[in-house]
């Protein structure tokens, strides 16, 4: 089945520490994408990938960083320099880049600062 | 910056009745998205409106999107607990989608 996997389903850090969210998808799209998203709100777009080795910064990037070696993977990484990380975390991919795309879902990662 | 707002945030129906749901957008743009979320779950593609004028139904739902008006609405038709969700509406720039807040709709008896 094609689609879009997200590992953790939930995960828990202690402040300090830096964690690893995982996206990967066999649906051979180009493009991918990190969200956030806080109770009762809509998506923020945190990073961006229209390429293998190339990312760009969304609207809330700071306190995150992410990686693109591979075309089915985006691994995200919620540093400690992020305050307030506890929200749910949506992957995402499409065809191409952009918003002219549409863009397909992972389950989700719910993070919760301890 | 594009701003996508949604009205109403929540709507509470009663089953059987019509009800709607606008998303207004404020910038130029032909690529209008609605998805559904259902607690605590990732998000649903419903439709996928391309250009003025473009309507899509599907079941109890039908989306419509006005680019002039720069307004999409999501008509429900005979609401049922089913459709119970927070629904989004999306905007497609050339650089990104942006969402609206949601609109929660809860459908009672």
């Amino acid at each position: 089945d094609g689609g879009i996997t997200q590992s953790p389903k939930y995960l828990f850090r202690k402040e300090g520490q830096n964690v690893t969210l995982s996206c990967e998808q066999n649906l051979n799209h180009d493009a991918m994408y990190w969200y956030r998203q806080d109770p009762g709100q809509g998506l923020r777009l945190i990073y961006y990938s229209q390429i293998v080795n190339d990312f760009q910064k969304g609207d809330i990037a700071e306190g995150y960083s992410v990686s693109r070696e591979k075309k089915e993977s985006f691994p995200l990484t919620v540093t400690s320099a992020q305050k307030n990380p506890t929200a749910f975390y949506l992957c995402a991919s499409s065809m191409g880049g952009g918003g002219y795309n549409e863009q397909f879902f992972g389950p989700g990662t719910r993070l919760t600062v301890l | 910056e594009l701003k996508v707002e949604q009205n109403p945030l929540f709507l509470s129906m009663q089953e059987g009745k019509n009800y709607t749901i606008y998303c207004n957008y404020s910038t130029t743009s032909d690529r209008l998205y609605w998805y559904r979320q259902d607690p605590g779950k990732s998000l649903e593609s419903l439709f996928v409106l391309l250009s003025n004028g473009a309507v899509k139904q599907e079941g109890r739902l039908m989306a419509s999107l006005d680019t002039k008006a720069r307004l999409s609405t999501l008509h429900i038709t005979a609401a049922v607990h089913d459709l119970s969700a927070t629904y989004f509406c999306a905007v497609g720039t050339a650089s990104k989608l942006t969402f609206g807040t949601g609109t929660r709709l809860q459908v009672t008896l």
